[in-house]
């Protein structure tokens, strides 16, 4: 079963809006972190914003929010502001179990952003 | 070093040769990933080492597939008698692996290793 599930493989969004990034999730777990990270097309892998499951506020970071909807099982990237920069692949990813030894992520298939000037 | 350092950052081979990528972690992480991520596609999970946990195989696709941790650092990932459905490229991460405070356990990638089976 898919664990973590990205809806749209394409998005576009004029520069200086704000924008939605989808991502849904699947566990039993009552412990579990949720990530996103960012995929120029240099290839690298930048950590965007975390939320643990017993969050209660969302989390944020800078231009990027986390819309964390525990009981719908979805956690969705808010960017505001989108620049130019900001086109890239990202990718939801769910850490399960582990407690606080940590544990495997698991990403989803991904969101191409595209930023219009 | 400061990062997660892999290499060969390419490797071409042909069809049927064994193959080895290695990955050496952040200095004091725990915790060493191994992910495959094939041409516009996400990032599929192969083996994580926890601390001298016996490894997480459950990614692995095939019994060709192998890695060794040494000494909880260093990585290895072998690729026996590569086909042409190998041909991604393999990222490997590392993270502190204890999850505590402010420690979101956040996973630090490398450049990866794009390997290319003729």
């Amino acid at each position: 079963a898919q664990k973590i599930t990205q809806t749209q493989p394409g998005m576009f969004v004029q520069e200086k809006e704000a924008v939605t990034l989808d991502c849904t999730y699947d566990t039993s777990d009552q412990s579990y972190g949720l990530f996103w990270y960012k995929q120029p097309s240099s290839g690298e892998m930048i950590f965007l914003i975390y939320q643990g499951s017993y969050d209660e506020q969302n989390a944020t970071e800078g231009r990027y929010s986390l819309n964390f909807q525990k009981a719908r099982k979805s956690a969705n990237l808010v960017i505001s502001a989108s620049q130019l920069g900001d086109s890239a692949m990202y990718f939801c990813a769910m850490r399960e179990g582990g407690g606080n030894q940590g544990g495997k992520l698991i990403f989803g298939q991904g969101t191409e952003l595209s930023v219009k000037p | 070093g400061a990062g997660v350092s892999q290499s060969p950052s390419n490797k071409v081979t042909e069809k049927g040769k064994d193959v080895e990528l290695r990955c050496d972690p952040i200095s004091g992480h725990t915790a060493l990933y191994w992910y495959r991520q094939s041409l516009g596609q996400g990032l599929e999970f192969l083996i994580y080492f926890q601390g001298n946990s016996a490894p997480d195989k459950s990614g692995l696709p095939s019994d060709r597939f192998s890695a060794e941790r040494t000494g909880g650092s260093v990585s290895t990932l072998t690729i026996q008698r590569t086909q042409q459905e190998d041909s991604a490229v393999y990222l490997c991460a590392s993270s502190l692996g204890r999850v505590a405070g402010l420690n979101t356990g956040e996973l630090f990638f490398g450049e990866g290793s794009r390997l290319t089976v003729l």
